[in-house]
């Protein structure tokens, strides 16, 4: 079983409306989440940390549950630009370094 | 800016021969990571480095070897012994400031092997 697992997708929103995925870790001792955006062919891009106690940034909500071992990204009204694949990330380190591990991403695609 | 570049940005490369891949940061971080990813995959660990002159083996690392010889600067040379060398590899690091240990990434390296 890999250590982190998402929906690979694609998840195809129509402009405006809100998508949500998630994505489960296998490791208990998992400390720090993060959510990355890539776009086609480029390097993946911090879009938001996960807190313990959910945070949001404009239209994006990252959601962590701990019980069942997963973080969520919501994404609300959504845009055109916001087409990419989403990567989740995990590292049991506290430290200001760590090993992260990746999920595959998940697509999604905004239609007009 | 601050950043991290990532030379070059693609890269051919004929069966047997070595290559090294440049990754260089101005943001002082401490932490530097080799990634490869795949089509489709997740990013694989291949190297990471904490601190200068000290470095240790990520999920991948045959066929791959690093120096950290300056904090700015981490390069990967991917040897003959690597044997499916052709993919995107990313650079990263982390320990700023304010960004506690997020990771943050180079533009890429697309390697393919001729």
């Amino acid at each position: 079983r890999k250590e982190v697992e998402q929906d690979p997708g694609p998840f195809n929103v129509p402009e405006g409306a809100t998508v949500a995925f998630n994505c489960t870790y296998s490791n208990s001792a998992s400390q720090s989440f993060f959510w990355y955006r890539q776009d086609c062919r480029k390097e993946p891009k911090l879009l938001m940390s996960v807190y313990s106690s959910g945070n949001e940034d404009g239209r994006f909500t990252a959601q962590l549950n701990r019980a069942s071992q997963y973080i969520s990204l919501l994404i609300r009204d959504s845009k055109l630009s916001d087409s990419a694949t989403y990567l989740c990330a995990v590292t049991t380190s506290a430290d200001s370094w760590g090993k992260f591990q990746f999920g595959a991403g998940t697509q999604v695609v905004v239609t007009p | 800016d601050g950043g991290i570049t990532q030379s070059p940005k693609y890269l051919f490369r004929k069966e047997g021969q070595n290559v090294t891949l440049s990754c260089e940061q101005n943001l002082n971080h401490d932490a530097m990571y080799w990634y490869r990813q795949d089509p489709g995959q997740g990013l694989r660990l291949i190297y990471y480095s904490q601190i200068v002159n000290d470095f240790q083996k990520g999920d991948i690392a045959e066929g791959y070897s690093v120096s950290r010889e300056k904090k700015e600067s981490f390069p990967l040379t991917v040897t003959s012994a690597q044997k499916n060398p052709t993919a995107f590899y990313l650079c990263a690091s982390s320990g700023g400031t304010g960004h506690y240990n997020e990771q943050f990434f180079g533009p890429g390296t697309r390697l393919t092997v001729l």
